[in-house]
Order: C-alpha cells, then sequence, then structure tokens
C-alpha cells in the first residue's frame, strides 16, 4: 500500500530563516507521482508542485526548493528565507493512478504545520 | 486562471439530514474527486468520478455518499443521512487527461450538529 510519511508535526522559525520540510513515500509502483500542496489558514490547498519518479532534478521557484532523493524515497521541501505569509499547513501526496490518462488519486501524509513569526 | 469552485463554503445541518455539497470542476477536466478532511487531520479520498460513473472509492465511501454529474459542469456530493463524524472540509477536485496536478476547489465546511 502507498503511504506518506510526515514526521514533522509542527515547526516554528523565526522569519528570513530557512526551513525544510521532510515527507518519506513508500510505494512499489515504479512510476509515481509526488506532490506538494500548501494549506493556509483559509483552509483551501494550493498547489505547489509535482515530481514524477523519473526526474530526480531537484527544483527551484523563488524561495521554494525541493529535493528528490529516490534512494531514500524522500522529497523535502526547503524555504529560504521564511516570511510570516509562509505560515500554513504543507502536505506531501503520492498519486495512484495513470498520468498517461490524466487520473489522479492522492495519499496525502498528515501534514506540517510551519508557524513562522516576525 | 481557471479553477474550481465550490458551494457552499460553510454548511450547518442537524444530525439526519441530506446536505448536497456542490462544485464546478475546471471546464476541460475528465476526472473528478472527492476528499475530505476531518479538522486537523489528513486529506482523505472519497472517491473518483469519470465518464459518468465511479471509476474508484475509499471504504468511507459508504452507502449514504452518492455523486453525480447532473449537467455538463456541476458535480455534487450527497451524504444522505448526515452524522455527527461527517463534520468535515470537503475537497472537490478535477484533473485533465494530459496535465498531471489535481486542482483543488477551496472547500465546502460541514457541520453537523
Amino acid at each position: 500500500a502507498q503511504k506518506v510519511t510526515q514526521a514533522q508535526t509542527e515547526i516554528s522559525v523565526v522569519e528570513k530563516e530557512d526551513v525544510t520540510l521532510d515527507c518519506v513515500y513508500e510505494t512499489r509502483d515504479t512510476t509515481y507521482y509526488l506532490f506538494w500542496y500548501k494549506q493556509p489558514p483559509s483552509g483551501e490547498l494550493v498547489f505547489l508542485i509535482r515530481r514524477n519518479s523519473f526526474d530526480e532534478q531537484n527544483e527551484i521557484s523563488g524561495r521554494y526548493s525541493w529535493n528528490f532523493q529516490k534512494s531514500t524515497s524522500s522529497f523535502n521541501f526547503t524555504i529560504t528565507a521564511s516570511q510570516v505569509v509562509d505560515s500554513a499547513v504543507y502536505f506531501c501526496a503520492l498519486s495512484e493512478g495513470d498520468m498517461n490518462t490524466g487520473f489522479q488519486k492522492l495519499v496525502f501524509g498528515t501534514g506540517t504545520r510551519l508557524l513562522v513569526s516576525p | 486562471e481557471p479553477e474550481v469552485t465550490q458551494t457552499p463554503s460553510h454548511q450547518v445541518t442537524q444530525m439526519g439530514q441530506e446536505v448536497i455539497l456542490r462544485c464546478v470542476p475546471i471546464s476541460n477536466h475528465l476526472y473528478f474527486y472527492w476528499y475530505r478532511q476531518i479538522l486537523g487531520q489528513k486529506v482523505e479520498f472519497l472517491v473518483s468520478f469519470y465518464n459518468n460513473e465511479i471509476s474508484e472509492k475509499s471504504e468511507i465511501f459508504d452507502d449514504q455518499f452518492s455523486v453525480e454529474r447532473p449537467d455538463g459542469s456541476n458535480f455534487t456530493l450527497k451524504i444522505r443521512s448526515t452524522k455527527l463524524e461527517d463534520s468535515a472540509m470537503y475537497f472537490c477536485a478535477s484533473s485533465a487527461r494530459d496535465r498531471g496536478e489535481a486542482f483543488f476547489g477551496q472547500g465546502t465546511r460541514l457541520t453537523v450538529v
């Protein structure tokens, strides 16, 4: 069965600190997709990134970066120079489905609550 | 930018009542989903819908739940006889054939009293 583990329940940092959110996954599929979603206090789920299992290149988008390590089944998320607006719950997710058909069924981790104080 | 919209944003209902949660997926998407998030917990898959039928459902999605796409734009989740434990945030999502990510609506917070 597929599983996503986010061991960090809550992280508190001070503005401008860097912070890394950990995500470890389990799957028997050779082709799979990993995601990060942000859930701000308003409650919606905001898509941040998708990564497929064949692409282990790290990705950077502004202050966000992602480190995919297939050997350790990890897909960690780093926020550089954190800001108060980054305060949210962050979910890592693993897809079950066939990307070629578009079917997506996401298995979510339990989330990490990030608190960034001024 | 196209988005998934859900109505209402918050619904309060009495135990035993029926509720219908509504969603308008992104127009060219083919797969539709409902997920549930009990307060403070993780997001859980309920059901997926494709080509006018359920393609997969979780064990949470029992006989009290049903989904429907009554017309070309709406996608609904009906809970027939609500229980206290149905109180949660319900998210609708949709995905396209050639895109990877599922896009989520802003959620409907259901409170059963």
